[in-house]
């Protein structure tokens, strides 16, 4: 079956650290991945796209690597500050010429000053 | 303001009532997304519109969801005979309708909850 798996518990970090979030999936082919943040009572908002031929992008403290291989992708936020604490979603995309993605669970994290 | 809207944010009903839910999108924006979002989980695709036309309804679960987008621009999702399993956020996105890229994407609403008592 088709899977997309987040680190399931929440994430605490201490401020200035990197938090590390992991995204799996099993049974797809996706063209790209996207990482969404989402905070209480608000939609994702758009972060970071990495495409299928693309090993790492980087925006800012953020950095997110794709492994096809693997089917894991990888989103790092360096020096990570309290207002960093959110829920963080990956998003499978496929070809097919719109943007409908499939979502994850999502990861909680919590920076601690 | 210049981001997608919904109305209304929260809505309460009663199992078996009728319930409609509005999506305003970003102006120019062609192309219109439905998710639903259960607690704990990721947003669930819906339904895709470009333009009027529903171009992917996949994600409708049953034939009690509808969603209509008549001039192109607002959408209504429409829910008939409702239970309390359709209890959940409704999220709304819009995006301008083409490939997408690293700085064309989807954004979203704030979202309606909908809970059925």
């Amino acid at each position: 079956s088709q899977k997309i798996e987040q680190n399931s518990e929440a994430l605490n970090i201490q401020e200035g650290k990197t938090a590390t979030l992991t995204c799996n999936y099993t049974n797809y082919s996706p063209a790209y991945l996207q990482w969404y943040r989402q905070d209480p009572g608000r939609g994702p908002v758009f972060l970071l796209l990495i495409r299928e031929n693309e090993k790492e992008k980087r925006k800012e403290r953020l950095k997110v690597t794709f492994d096809t291989t693997l089917k894991q992708s990888l989103f790092h936020i360096t020096a990570s500050q309290p207002a960093d604490s959110a829920t963080y979603l990956c998003a499978l995309g496929f070809s097919g010429g719109y943007q409908k993605v499939t979502f994850g669970t999502g990861t909680k994290l919590q920076v601690i000053p | 303001g210049a981001g997608v809207s919904q109305t209304p944010s929260n809505k309460v009903t009663e199992k078996g009532k009728y319930v409609e839910l509005r999506c305003d999108p970003i102006s120019g924006h062609t192309a219109l997304y439905w998710y639903r979002q259960s607690l704990g989980q990721g947003p669930e695709f819906l339904i895709y519109f470009q333009g009027t036309g529903a171009a992917d309804d996949s994600g409708l679960p049953n034939d009690r969801f509808f969603a209509v987008r008549p001039e192109g621009s607002v959408s209504t999702l429409k829910i008939q005979r409702t239970e309390r399993g359709d209890s959940a956020v409704y999220l709304c996105a819009s995006s301008s309708g083409g490939p997408v890229t690293s700085t064309d994407t989807q954004y979203f609403g704030p979202g309606t909850r909908l809970t059925v008592l």
